[in-house]
């Protein structure tokens, strides 16, 4: 049973707000991602991690931020939140190797920006 | 690009009817190849997958999924869907090239309803 934990699972905000959306994995998995899903929308990959002090953005820009200063956490934040960052977000990790693809999400961090 | 392709957004069936859900891929290498489920309220998860060898896999649930090369397919199919099944489907590919960074590629998602 994977074990890839998020917190909060929902989120109403206001304009302007910083906020951190957090992400642990027990599963010592070198690699985890985030991605943002909207209602009926594919995932989009906004930003991923081969390791500690490694982060990259992904696919779809995103003025999110993310640290991995420790393997198993993941947080992302956002400095400024806005109406327009509303929208669901998924953490996920991987092991490194062949059988790439084979991902763990997390729940989900259902957030609104008012 | 790679690009996922899902034909069927929305499918609704009743109970024992049989399902497949049309998966098209965009790449030219080797790929590894993916069905995740989204069950109401739940968090998506591995519903089976295709790395290599025999292109007929079988994932969870009496859920399988036929790896057609030449047609850039991997369909999803149930004998006999039951109301249980009801979730979102999304299709998921890996290429190869993209080794160092893992990264999938996602269909848009088939949202099945399944009625008693």
């Amino acid at each position: 049973e994977a074990d890839i934990y998020q917190t909060p699972r929902y989120l109403v905000i206001g304009t302007g707000k910083k906020i951190t959306l957090e992400c642990s994995q027990t599963m010592g998995h070198d690699k985890m991602y985030w991605y943002q899903q909207d209602p009926g929308m594919e995932l989009h990959l906004i930003h991923y991690s081969y390791g500690v002090n490694s982060t990259e953005k992904g696919d779809l820009s995103s003025e999110s931020t993310v640290s991995r200063i420790r393997t198993e956490h993941f947080p992302l934040t956002l400095e400024s939140a806005r109406p327009s960052h509303t929208s669901q977000y998924l953490c996920a990790s991987t092991v490194t190797g062949v059988k790439g693809g084979a991902q763990y999400f997390g729940p989900g961090t259902r957030l609104t920006v008012l | 690009a790679q690009s996922v392709s899902q034909h069927n957004h929305h499918v609704i069936l009743s109970e024992a009817a049989s399902l497949e859900l049309g998966c098209n891929y965009s790449y030219g290498g080797t790929v590894n190849l993916f069905w995740y489920v989204q069950y109401p309220g739940q968090h998506l998860q591995l519903l089976l997958k295709y790395f290599s060898g025999d292109p007929l896999v079988k994932g969870i649930k009496g859920f399988e999924a036929e790896f057609i090369k030449s047609k850039f397919s991997f369909n999803l199919r149930k004998p006999s869907v039951q109301w249980s099944d009801t979730a979102e489907y999304f299709c998921a590919v890996w290429g190869l090239r993209s080794y160092n960074t893992d990264k999938l590629i996602f269909g848009t998602g088939t949202r099945l309803q399944v009625f008693p």
